[in-house]
């Protein structure tokens, strides 16, 4: 069965505490990854779209990479305004149209 | 500015009544997607439409229909609410059939009593 799976579930950080969230995902046909960050109460905000095993996003304080199996966003020095639940999302290829399975996240709070 | 706008942000309604939740985007995108959040279960895709009067079923529509009569609006109905339906509901859009990101709107925490 085609998943996504997220780990931890949850994190909590002091500020500047550099750490690693994990997406995991088996999928038959990956034709791309992405990173969305959701505040309490709001839509997901897109961050990142990775297509190919080897590939690196950076954004600030964020980096995604990504393997055949699995994609990281690594938090370096992260500060309070970076808590957040972060999802991950693969889209595959299927026969008459692409899927997108969302992760179910990982809070991630970060304490001053 | 990119936007996706819904209708309410929050909706209380009493078991079967007929819902309807309101999506508006103003990128000119082709798709757009009705996806429902519930604690520990993630976003789960209700309906979604590649273009203008077209839409297919997601993993969990029943008890749902959606209407997309015009490109930059798509409407989600519950056409006999149940407290099982009680969710936050979100709504997104996508420039097209490839590999694009989603863009969300605000969404609306609707309550089922």
């Amino acid at each position: 069965e085609d998943q996504v799976t997220q780990s931890p579930e949850a994190l909590r950080l002091q500020e500047g505490e550099s750490s690693s969230l994990n997406c995991s995902y088996t999928v038959s046909g990956l034709r791309g990854l992405f990173w969305y960050r959701q505040d309490p109460g709001k839509g997901p905000e897109f961050l990142f779209t990775l297509y190919s095993a080897g590939e690196e996003k950076e954004k600030e304080r964020l980096k995604a990479t990504l393997t055949k199996k699995e994609s990281f966003l690594h938090i370096t020095a992260p500060k309070p305004e970076d808590s957040a639940t972060y999802l991950c999302a693969v889209q595959e290829r299927k026969t008459s149209y692409d899927k997108v399975i969302f992760g179910p996240g990982t809070s991630l709070s970060v304490i001053p | 500015d990119v936007k996706v706008t819904q209708s309410s942000r929050y909706l209380v309604k009493r078991t079967g009544e007929k819902v309807f939740l309101e999506c508006v985007q103003d990128m000119d995108h082709e798709n757009m997607f009705w996806y429902r959040q519930d604690p520990g279960l993630g976003l789960r895709l209700i309906y979604f439409s590649y273009d203008v009067k077209m839409k297919e079923k997601g993993d969990i529509p029943e008890g749902y229909s959606v209407s997309r009569e015009k490109k930059e609006r798509f409407s989600l109905i519950l056409e006999s609410a149940s407290t099982n339906q009680t969710s936050m509901y979100l709504c997104a859009s996508r420039h097209g059939t490839g590999v694009y990101e989603q863009y969300f709107g605000p969404g609306t925490r609707l309550t089922v009593t």
